[in-house]
């Protein structure tokens, strides 16, 4: 079963702030954010394993909750470059290696 | 520059032809995935392969089939094309071991008609 994501788009003015959630109802071991550009392939932002661990990338930062199965993407001070769709991949405790995608969330940044 | 290659970039054919897909990647990883793309879907998985001997089943195999030759290399064929299989189609590799990012190829887009 797919992870769920909200929002499904978001549209942000230069320097503005952004949420994106992730959430599985399986019991998971480590959520991976990537961003995909339009016509290109997803790059990997960052891994969050199981742990409630918080990690970062430049602005983009992340948070896993454990005992919610949820894992949230923080945009900060956004920048033209963070337009893209952004996908949670959740890797699930009984079954590592095997991904499920969320559908995405589609982040628009204006000047 | 290490790469994960996929071959054709794009492809057009017809309802019930055979087709294959490739992927070939020169990182050295031992994982490799196929997931197909489409519009408000996200990625879905449909075979994923942890080494030459072990391939497995993802969520929507149902239609396709793999073939492991190498490490290096796993292709993907469609063994009787239909239109609903018209997509994005991305490889992409990781490392062993938990916690590993995945690496994606460029993707095939194919369309059947």
């Amino acid at each position: 079963q797919q992870p769920v994501q909200s929002p499904q788009a978001v549209i942000l003015r230069e320097g503005e702030d952004a949420v994106i959630n992730c959430s599985s109802s399986k019991a998971l071991y480590s959520v991976h954010w990537y961003r995909q550009k339009h016509g290109e392939a997803p790059v990997f932002l960052m891994i969050l394993l199981k742990g409630g661990e918080q990690k970062g990338h430049e602005k983009i930062s992340a948070s896993f909750n454990e005992k919610k199965q949820q894992s949230s993407l923080y945009l900060t001070a956004s920048q033209l470059s963070y337009s893209g769709t952004y996908f949670c991949g959740t890797e699930q405790s009984d079954s590592w290696g095997k991904f499920q995608f969320g559908a995405g969330t589609q982040v628009v940044v204006t000047p | 520059d290490a790469d994960v290659t996929q071959t054709p970039r794009n492809r057009i054919t017809k309802t019930g032809k055979r087709i294959m897909l490739e992927c070939s990647q020169t990182k050295g990883h031992d994982r490799m995935y196929w997931y197909r793309q489409d519009p408000g879907l996200g990625l879905r998985l449909i075979y994923y392969s942890f080494d030459v001997k072990d391939i497995n089943k993802g969520e929507i195999s149902d239609g396709y089939s793999v073939s492991r030759q190498a490490q290096a290399k796993f292709s993907l064929s469609l063994e009787s094309a239909i239109p609903n299989q018209t997509a994005l189609y991305f490889c992409a590799t990781s490392k062993t071991g938990v916690g590993q990012p995945q690496h994606f190829g460029d993707g095939t887009r194919l369309s059947i008609l």
